[in-house]
């Protein structure tokens, strides 16, 4: 069963903080990995999608991959009370199926 | 560009009734993937469809079926609904091709009485 596992949190982070969400997942071959945003009552939002190994930045937002130890972050700077959501991780594996982990709850604390 | 269009926003049904969810993807996008999305369980994926053709399920029973049309369009459909079946349904799309990413509908919350 190939899984994708994240802290379900609530992660409660003060604003102007950089957050760090974390993501593991079991299928190796796995290559396209993905963050989402959802908002309470809303449908999730891709904010970043990751390919290969390092960082990737789009504003204040940085995605984190390391193939070798199957691990993706999310890292976002200078957090605002509206980043207050629940962050997805998503993997496209190997059999070109894409796994959802259940998600980490952020509160941005004012 | 329009982004993906899910209709009904919102459905009430009772125990036994059937129901018909609608998604039109993204204008160029040929892949509409269903996912059932419940507080406890997060997303789970129901199945995926491109050129028309079902290509991945996930493990649902048979009670959930789908289909999609030439324009891409695509229709989820659950029968015998079940209390259990009350959930956010949403409707991702996406060009089809491996590593490209979902975009999602509004949904549709179904609420079953």
């Amino acid at each position: 069963q190939k899984e994708v596992e994240q802290n379900s949190g609530p992660l409660s982070v003060p604003e102007g903080a950089i957050a760090s969400l974390n993501c593991t997942y079991s299928d190796r071959g796995s290559q396209s990995f993905f963050w989402y945003r959802q908002y309470s009552g809303k449908s999730p939002e891709l904010i970043m999608s990751i390919y290969s190994n390092g960082d990737k930045e789009d504003g204040r937002f940085t995605a984190q991959l390391n193939k070798a130890s199957q691990y993706v972050s999310l890292l976002i700077r200078d957090s605002q009370p509206s980043d207050s959501a629940t962050y997805l991780c998503a993997v496209n594996t190997r059999d070109d199926k894409i796994i959802f982990g259940k998600g980490t709850r952020l509160h941005i604390l004012p | 560009k329009a982004g993906v269009t899910q209709t009904p926003r919102y459905l009430i049904k009772t125990r036994g009734q059937q129901v018909t969810l609608s998604c039109s993807p993204i204008s160029g996008h040929r892949s509409v993937s269903w996912y059932q999305q419940t507080p406890g369980q997060g997303l789970q994926f129901l199945f995926e469809y491109f050129s028309e053709t079902q290509r991945n399920k996930g493990n649902f029973p048979g009670r959930f079926s789908g289909r999609q049309f030439s324009n891409s369009r695509s229709e989820m459909n659950v029968s015998t609904l079940e209390l259990g079946d009350s959930a956010l349904y949403l409707c991702a799309s996406s060009q089809g091709h491996e590593g490209q990413p979902q975009h999602f509908g509004d949904g549709t919350r179904l609420s079953i009485l």
